[in-house]
């Protein structure tokens, strides 16, 4: 039973370059999340996906663009990285509104 | 502005010592009241969900409360395995579906 899971765990970028953060759930929720943490702030949403086929934008979009590229896939890129965007990254999906939801385990990302 | 508070930063324990977590919030129409443990390097692990005012939830040390204005995580006699840094989060009828995060409370209990 893997939950929420993420790729990769650990990733160093330079400035300017692209990547995407990938993530999937094996547990059939209908939303799905990418959030970020950093020290002092708490977890901050970026972009959330109420269903399959939807998007839309959280707290912190800027610089992030995302897919929902079926019900269990929610990719997180980011097509020019800056320093603004260390941070540890974390994707969560929940079953319907208003119920808890369920964390991967993380990607920390260093953009240098 | 919807907005989550919680207190303290950090709590230092020695094991068997009880205490309470408290997590306040100001919100338009509160959904839902979640509490999540947090342990280094790894992602949010779901504890409870509190819905009403006067409505507990009790998981082995741990009992959660909720009040129209707050929150309180009771930890009875924890034990080191306990420490941990213990988020609180709500929901808000919001046009989209979120939860919003306090900054957490960070946990430590001594043998």
């Amino acid at each position: 039973n893997a939950g929420v899971t993420q790729t990769p765990k650990f990733q160093v970028l330079k400035t300017g370059q692209s990547m995407t953060l990938q993530c999937a759930q094996d547990m059939n929720h209908n939303s799905m999340y990418w959030y970020r943490q950093d020290p002092g702030m708490g977890l901050r949403l970026i972009y959330y996906s109420a269903s399959e086929g939807t998007t839309d934008k959280g707290e912190v979009p800027n610089g992030y663009n995302v897919s929902r590229l079926n019900k269990r896939e929610f990719s997180l890129r980011l097509e020019s990285a800056a320093p603004s965007q260390t941070s540890v990254y974390f994707c969560a999906s929940s079953e319907v509104k208003n119920t808890e939801a369920f964390f991967g385990q993380g990607t920390r990302l260093t953009v240098v | 502005e919807d907005q989550v508070t919680q207190s303290p930063e950090a709590l230092r324990l020695q094991e068997g010592e009880s205490s309470s977590l408290n997590c306040s919030y100001t919100v338009s129409g509160l959904r839902g009241l979640f509490w999540y443990r947090q342990d280094p390097g790894k992602g949010p692990e779901f504890l409870f969900t509190l819905y009403s005012a006067g409505e507990e939830k009790e998981k082995e040390r741990l009992k959660a409360t909720l009040t129209k204005k707050e929150s309180f995580l009771h930890i009875t006699a924890p034990k080191p395995e306990d420490s941990a840094t213990y988020l609180c989060a709500v929901k808000t009828p919001a046009a989209f579906d979120k939860l919003i995060f306090g900054t957490g409370t960070r946990l430590q209990v001594f043998p």
